[in-house]
């Protein structure tokens, strides 16, 4: 298993600003992945972050407003740019651990934007 | 578009009854089939992977069944207790092995047991 904490676990921020999120896993991993969750929707992932290498985006997300770090095995950012209240969602990290490869997610980070 | 619908959106039991819910997922490229349970503030904690048609799994009070061909999968809880309130996720994953991690969740189902 893998335990996974993530920072802020909470914030409200102001329209047009940026905020960091952080993601420490307890052991090495190769693959993590960012997911979020607006409102009445469904969990979606955002990107997978290798190390060394740049992040994948899936359908519908882009780089300039999801940029994301991942400068160890251990650990990742996710950065939601120039928020809008549309942004306002729980965002989760994850990561693939185990023999069974399942997947393992962060507590959360619930974000509102004004 | 692969799409999971989850049924039913919300659900209020007293403390003792048992319950169920569904999970129905495209029937074509099965890989597996995830159910997590999300308490506020937690991480999604995973209950079950199912894989193979028919496969019926049990952790306590909490049980799972799989039908690939059909393509839905059932959650059973019995003799609900408030500590099993939660939202309950079941993900698809179509692609094998869960190593693209790109899981396909459904909107989940909020489960609240009342004392």
């Amino acid at each position: 298993s893998a335990v996974i904490s993530q920072k802020p676990s909470r914030d409200i921020c102001q329209r047009g600003t940026s905020l960091t999120i952080q993601c420490q896993v307890d052991s090495q991993v190769t693959m993590m992945f960012w997911y979020r969750q607006q409102p009445g929707q469904s969990l979606t992932l955002i990107a997978t972050a290798n190390q060394g290498s740049e992040a994948t985006y899936e359908s519908g997300f882009v780089i300039d407003k999801f940029p994301i770090s991942r400068p160890n095995l251990t650990f990742s950012t996710l950065t939601v740019s120039n928020m809008s209240p549309e942004d306002s969602s729980i965002y989760l990290c994850s990561v693939l651990a185990g023999a069974g490869n399942e997947q393992f997610f962060g507590p959360g980070t619930r974000l509102t934007v004004l | 578009i692969l799409n999971v619908e989850q049924s039913p959106q919300s659900l209020h039991v007293q403390e003792g009854d048992s319950t169920n819910f569904t999970c129905s997922f495209p029937s074509s490229n099965f890989y597996a089939l995830h159910w997590y349970r999300w308490e506020t503030a937690k991480s999604p904690e995973a209950l079950f992977v199912m894989t193979l048609n028919g496969d019926e799994k049990k952790k306590g009070r909490i049980s799972a069944t799989l039908n690939t061909k059909e393509g839905y999968s059932y959650l059973y809880i019995k003799g609900s207790q408030p500590e099993d309130s939660a939202t309950y996720l079941c993900a698809f994953d179509p692609w094998g092995g869960g190593s693209q991690g790109n899981l396909i969740f459904g909107k989940g189902t909020k489960l609240s047991v009342k004392p």
